[in-house]
């Protein structure tokens, strides 16, 4: 019962530094995003993937990368971290398009 | 534009009593589908209940009803009989068409807090 798993669940970061958030699911869904979250502002959508290998920009994309060698997989990358990127992260993964999401259990990123 | 407001950013209720937590969202696209979703204190998101915009009837699940009132555009969530394990973050959000694609959008949240 994995379900989606996000790999670290805390990170502290200086800022320059660079990162690579995992996201792995095991139910076999075409669709993947990323979120982050700040208080008082919900979740915004980062980048999502509507397949292997594909990848597109979301609401707050500047400053992160993404990858989807693999379908179950779906990389979030940050090359040179800033202290605006201090936030949670949350993966999250659909079989069909943004129906019911199935989300991980966030990362929690500090960048000093 | 703001897509999905929620106008309380925190509530407080009686354990027992039934509460209602507000949604607006504003769309042009005639097919869309609205979701409410809670945050425990422990962060996971989990799904709660599910309305497409064609749908005729409220959305129900167990102790969890959404009113929609398309007119107004509104989706609010109705817990009844709350109970202690309610107290969580809530977030309505709206499946939209953006840049050429559906996503789901969220609101700011609705933080409710069940009293003894």
């Amino acid at each position: 019962n994995a379900g989606v798993t996000q790999t670290p669940k805390f990170r502290v970061l200086k800022t320059g530094q660079s990162m690579t958030l995992l996201c792995a699911q095991d139910m076999n869904h075409e669709y993947m995003y990323w979120y982050r979250q700040d208080p008082g502002m919900g979740l915004r959508l980062i980048h999502y993937s509507v397949g292997e290998g594909t990848t597109a920009k979301g609401e707050v994309p500047d400053g992160y990368n993404v990858s989807r060698l693999k379908k179950q997989n779906f990389l979030l990358g940050l090359e040179s971290a800033a202290p605006s990127q201090t936030s949670v992260y949350f993966c999250a993964s659909s079989y069909q398009g943004p129906l019911k999401l199935f989300f991980g259990s966030g990362t929690q990123l500090s960048v000093l | 534009a703001q897509k999905i407001t929620q106008t309380q950013p925190g509530m407080f209720v009686q354990e027992k009593e039934a509460v209602t937590l507000d949604c607006t969202y504003d769309t042009s696209d005639p097919s869309y589908g609205l979701f409410w979703y809670k945050q425990p204190s422990s962060g996971e998101m989990i799904f709660l209940i599910y309305q497409g915009s064609y749908d005729q009837q409220n959305a129900t699940e167990g102790r969890y009803s959404l009113n929609f009132q398309k007119a107004r555009k509104s989706a609010n969530l109705v817990i009844s009989a709350s109970q202690l394990g309610d107290s969580a973050m809530y977030f309505c959000a709206m499946r939209d068409r953006i840049q050429g694609a559906q996503k789901l959008v969220f609101g700011q949240g609705t933080r409710l807090t069940i009293n003894p």
